[in-house]
């Protein structure tokens, strides 16, 4: 079984500056299968990035995904408010089919 | 935009049934995609349960296999969790989700708005 694991727990920025969300697998996977999800309070996870660096539809071009292997990022540029919340990292794989990193939380103020 | 609107009871009791729904707006379930249910405790991360394709093919996570059956209707455009047994463990906000699986990429672009299910006497 991959496991996922994000790094760091916590991002706390302020506006304007630039936050990198680390998504590694415990073993090589296909980056086809990584995909990236915005989660704030209270809302469902919403569809980021997918095959690891294809933005979602209506999604700002200030995201942006990277990585092979074991090893991938999650870039956000300019922060704004507004990009306050818990980001998740997700593999399509064999056992269980679909697999969820813990998640970071980013904080800008 | 795909619609998705999970229903079902919000308390069920230990050892019993946790039964939602899925109703899928704005996109027949017959025209292709998987069909998923994801579901996250409170504070915790997400955890997938299980998928159904339009033809009832199903894929459940190993750690429930056994308790958990996932049905499609698609004459109603709907969806369907079954987990049997539960506990206070099962206790979490339950989402519905469209899976797409492309031969260059995998996700689930469309959710429902989740529903929180406790598990308690």
């Amino acid at each position: 079984e991959v496991v996922l694991t994000q790094s760091p727990g916590t991002l706390s920025l302020s506006p304007g500056e630039r936050a990198s969300l680390s998504c590694r697998a415990s073993q090589d996977i296909s980056s086809n299968y990584l995909a990236w999800y915005q989660q704030k309070p209270g809302q469902a996870p919403r569809l980021l990035l997918y095959g690891t660096s294809n933005r979602a539809t209506g999604i700002s071009d200030r995201i942006s995904g990277s990585g092979s292997g074991t090893d991938f990022t999650l870039t956000i540029d300019r922060l704004e408010p507004e990009d306050s919340a818990v980001y998740s990292c997700q593999l399509y794989g064999s056992s269980p089919l679909w697999m969820f990193g813990q998640g970071t939380k980013v904080e800008v103020k | 935009q795909v619609l998705l609107q999970e229903s079902g009871p919000g308390l069920v009791k230990p050892s019993e049934t946790l039964s939602l729904t899925c109703d899928v707006s704005d996109y027949s379930i017959s025209d292709g995609y998987y069909w998923g249910w994801i579901r996250q405790p409170p504070g915790k991360g997400l955890e997938w349960i299980g998928s159904v394709y339009h033809s009832g093919r199903t894929y459940y996570t190993p750690s429930l296999r056994g308790r958990v059956t996932i049905s499609v209707d698609t004459s109603k455009n709907l969806f369907y969790l079954n987990l049997t047994s539960v506990t206070a463990a099962d206790t979490a906000v339950y989402y519905c989700s469209r899976e797409f699986r492309y031969s260059t990429s995998r996700g689930n672009d469309f959710w429902g708005r989740g529903t929180l299910v406790t598990v308690s006497s």
